[in-house]
């Protein structure tokens, strides 16, 4: 079965300081990832998605996203986070062989000081 | 352009009562899914659809939840009898077809007396 791991529960970070949020997935066989943002009170929205080809994502609002198979690894990255980021951050995998069976990490919530 | 849409968009009821939440999904958009999401345990999938049939419905926390989806454009999920424990954000997304990103609702935040 799919499993989704992101390595920090809460991340704390000033404006302007970079940001690399960690997720692992296990499974061997193909997937399609995704990151998830969720802003205060309300509903998931898409950052961006890797199906296939180059494995470096850009993604909305300054993220991007890289995926390393052999680290089973898609970590997000923003080189410079505002105070406008602070929400919490869903990776997400779907292994192709499994259809439409999608399997959400934890979240990470990142709260970002002014 | 209508995004998924989910209502009530809060719910309070007593424990026992039966609880209904209902979404509509985006038009064209051929799979839902209905997510329940809590501080302890975060997002979880209790069910999709294809096309309107039910595809896993493993998600499903016990025989109280029952999922159905008369037509392509509606989906209920209801909960008889709740309980306090039941209280939680509940989800609805859609999406164009396998493998697809999903379109989240806005949520139905449903408290449990």
């Amino acid at each position: 079965a799919q499993s989704v791991s992101q390595h920090n529960h809460h991340v704390i970070l000033s404006e302007a300081a970079s940001l690399e949020l960690g997720c692992n997935y296990s499974y061997g066989g193909t997937v399609n990832l995704f990151w998830y943002v969720q802003y205060p009170g309300q509903h998931l929205q898409l950052l961006l998605k890797y199906f296939s080809g180059d494995p470096l994502v850009k993604g909305i609002k300054g993220f991007e996203a890289e995926f390393i198979k052999s680290k089973f690894s898609f970590n997000l990255r923003k080189p410079s986070v505002q105070w406008s980021d602070t929400a919490e951050y869903f990776c997400a995998v779907n292994a192709r062989n499994y259809g439409q069976n999608f399997v959400f990490g934890p979240g990470t919530r990142l709260s970002v000081l002014p | 352009d209508a995004g998924v849409i989910q209502s009530p968009r809060h719910e309070v009821t007593e424990m026992g009562q039966e609880v209904t939440l209902r979404c509509k999904p985006i038009s064209g958009h051929n799979s839902l899914f209905w997510y329940r999401q809590t501080m302890m345990r975060g997002l979880e999938l209790l069910i999709y659809f294809n096309n309107n049939v039910p595809i896993d419905d493993s998600g499903m926390p016990e025989d109280r939840f029952s999922a159905k989806m008369p037509n392509a454009s509606f989906s209920t999920l209801k909960i008889q009898p709740s309980e306090p424990r039941d209280s939680a954000v509940y989800f609805c997304a859609s999406s164009p077809g396998p493998n697809q990103p999903q379109h989240f609702g806005d949520g139905t935040r449903l408290s449990i007396l």
